[in-house]
């Protein structure tokens, strides 16, 4: 069964750094790319940052919104990926997803699995 | 940036009968359109990608439809466990992935 469990949310002052971390089973975590996608409480989704796996460079993406202020990575020994996030911003607020990304080629593609998230609030 | 746009916002429909869910891009996304369902205090799951195909374990009345940039959603026979709120997104311009504001489906 495939899993992602995400950890590491908290409240945080802002301009402070946090790190979330996802820990996946259940499948071959290296041969896929992982995203984190966040919801504002009563809000939509917003994609933040994408991986690619080792085999298509590692190489990373991110949202306007958040370049510049958080880094994806991974270590896939652990079979674990982690968003970490620095001068944090009341609207950073939010639930964070870590979700499964299946490529072709390299390619992203689809996202088809989501973890539940962990809750990250920025206060001032 | 394209711009995924869903209607109505919220839905009220009946248990047992049809739904149907609109999503509109900003540009053509070749069919790169996936919907997804989140239930209250769930993550979403994936119900269709490609525009049309259902996911893994997704049940037959769960059908998606369209092309170019207009696609639609369509439950028939709603069962308690449908009322949710549901998300098209667009894959077809990554890695800025985005989202429609959401369809929330509520009993009448």
């Amino acid at each position: 069964e495939v899993q992602l469990v995400e950890s590491g949310g908290t409240l945080v002052q802002t301009g402070r750094s946090l790190r979330v971390s996802c820990t996946a089973s259940g499948f071959p975590f290296g041969d896929y790319g992982v995203s984190w996608v966040r919801q504002a409480p009563g809000k939509g989704l917003e994609w933040v940052s994408f991986i690619r796996s080792k085999a298509y460079g590692g190489t990373t993406e991110y949202a306007a919104s958040v370049k510049g202020r958080f880094t994806i990575s991974r270590d896939d020994s652990k079979s674990a990926a982690y968003l970490q996030m620095d001068s944090l911003r009341i609207d950073d607020t939010a639930v964070y997803f870590c979700t499964r990304v299946r490529t072709v080629g390299g390619t992203p593609t689809i996202v088809d699995f989501w973890g539940q998230g962990t809750l990250v609030t920025v206060s001032s | 940036e394209i711009v995924m746009t869903q209607s109505p916002a919220t839905l009220s429909v009946s248990p047992g009968e049809r739904a149907t869910l609109s999503c509109r891009a900003s540009q053509n996304i070749n069919n790169r359109l996936a919907w997804y369902q989140q239930r209250p205090g769930q993550a979403p799951r994936l119900l269709i990608y490609g525009a049309s195909t259902r996911a893994t374990g997704i049940p037959a009345r769960f059908s998606g439809s369209g092309s170019g940039a207009d696609f639609t959603l369509t439950i028939t026979s709603l069962q308690s466990e449908d009322f949710a709120v549901y998300y098209c997104q667009q894959y077809n311009n990554w890695p800025f992935l985005t989202f429609g504001g959401g369809t929330k489906m509520e009993i009448k």
